[in-house]
């Protein structure tokens, strides 16, 4: 399986922050990463695939970069609709297609 | 509009089978561009990937779950389902389905949610 390391696991910040959030492959993944935002209750939405492609209707604070093992998740300006954890999600292997872990994010 | 919406029962006795369909509503399962996926969430914990199936009845599944997950497809009802064999109380989640892009010849992202389906194990 590929592992995929996500942190940190909880971050607390300030409407108006800047929050970045790292995961890290335990094999190369090229870009195939995803991003998803799930909030209490809820299923998870989709922001941002391939790495650093927004998907359809998410803000332009959500951004995400990176290739091979080690990718970045970031918002820009931190709203108080953003509160919700975060997963990333790589699909390069299929055996098992696997989330990270996770970050609950707080204000 | 598209929409998704899981069924099954909400309690499943240890040993047992447990089946769930989803059934889609707004667009045709016939899309070359999509597969159609199953993620589950145990209590407090995060995601885990069960398996992706295309229309054609390809499919994809976690090796961590064995011989004992079967995909279906059945485009002309447009609905696909999963069943899992021999349940326990690790298999207590929440179960969502999910449309999946087809990208690189392979299920990518999952860019649509059902609302998902509190699945417990419990005799």
């Amino acid at each position: 399986d590929i592992q995929m390391t996500q942190s940190p696991p909880f971050l607390s910040a300030s409407v108006g922050d800047r929050v970045t959030i790292t995961c890290q492959a335990s094999d190369d993944i090229r870009s195939f990463l995803n991003w998803y935002q799930q909030k209490p209750g809820k299923a998870p939405r989709l922001l941002i695939f391939d790495s650093n492609i927004l998907d359809t209707g998410v803000p332009s604070r959500f951004s995400g970069s990176g290739s091979g093992t080690d990718f970045t998740f970031t918002i820009n300006n931190l709203q108080p609709d953003d509160v919700a954890t975060y997963y990333c999600q790589q699909y390069e292997s299929l055996s098992p297609v696997t989330f990270g872990g996770g970050t609950k994010v707080e204000i | 509009q598209l929409l998704l919406q899981e069924s099954g029962p909400g309690l499943v006795k240890p040993s047992e089978t447990l089946s769930l369909t989803c059934t889609v509503s707004g667009a045709s399962m016939r899309s070359v561009d999509h597969f159609w996926g199953w993620v589950r969430q145990p209590p407090g914990r995060g995601l885990e990937w069960l398996g992706s199936i295309y229309f054609a009845g390809n499919a994809y599944s976690n090796p961590s779950l064995k011989d004992r997950l079967t995909l279906s497809v059945d485009p002309s009802q447009n609905r696909f389902s999963m069943t899992l064999y021999s349940v326990g109380a690790a298999d207590t989640a929440i179960y969502y389905c999910a449309r999946v892009r087809r990208r690189a010849a392979r299920p990518g992202p999952h860019d649509f949610w059902g609302p998902g389906t509190q699945v417990t194990v419990s005799s």
